[in-house]
């Protein structure tokens, strides 16, 4: 498996506090990537980074902010967590756009 | 954005029957990649097509690309216990990020 860490790998928190969710690698892969992964919908993009402090939203980043400050860290920040946002997120990286995309092993959010 | 359409949903089969896996799109992909994602756990690639007509084989697993790189298929033959998850396509469209289908959930009823 790919060097990748999640953390926490499961939280549970109030409607309304924030949450950060880390993930840590050890590839110096260039992309790195938030999903979330809900029954029925997949794998949706939240916000993906191709370089230090470089970030781009994805199909659902409503809610979710993003930030990286070194090649191997990438944090993704819900500002006031909802009842919606519970739901598993993944980390990913890959070398290039279009490439191999390695997972890391998910964190598990509940929102209540 | 560009979007791949992965059927069917679900797939339940009795072990030892074949299983099949489809993902569609539009226009012209520059390559695919197939991904397995076991109950709990996270997707982990399988494999890459590139070729026009590709036909790559993995044991048991056959996967085709499209003459016209429109269309590729995961085929199993004979499933296993083993095969369970959740299957999932990701299409790239040139130098962009892969887009994800949406997954085929393989169950198999011993």
């Amino acid at each position: 498996d790919a060097g990748i860490t999640q953390s926490p790998r499961h939280k549970v928190t109030e409607t309304g506090t924030p949450v950060t969710l880390r993930c840590h690698q050890t590839e110096n892969h260039r992309y790195m990537y938030w999903y979330r992964q809900d029954p029925g919908h997949g794998l949706r993009l939240i916000h993906y980074s191709y370089g230090v402090k470089d970030t781009d939203k994805g199909e659902v980043s409503d809610g979710y902010s993003v930030s990286r400050s070194k090649t191997e860290d990438f944090l993704l920040t819900l500002e006031s967590a909802t009842s919606s946002q519970t739901s598993v997120y993944f980390c990913a990286i890959s070398e290039a756009a279009g490439n191999t995309i390695y997972f890391g092993e998910g964190s598990w959010l509940t929102v209540v | 954005g560009q979007q791949v359409m992965q059927i069917p949903q679900y797939q339940h089969v009795q072990e030892g029957e074949d299983f099949t896996t489809y993902c569609n799109s539009s226009t012209t992909l520059s390559n695919i990649q197939w991904y397995k994602q076991r109950p709990g756990g996270h997707p982990v690639f399988l494999i890459q097509l590139v070729k026009s007509g590709e036909v790559k084989k993995q044991k048991r697993l056959t996967f085709q690309f499209g003459e016209a790189k429109k269309n590729s298929s995961l085929h199993i033959t004979a499933t296993q216990t083993t095969d369970v998850g959740t299957y999932f396509c990701a299409a790239s469209f040139g130098n962009e990020k892969l887009t994800f289908g949406t997954g085929t959930r393989l169950t198999i009823i011993p």
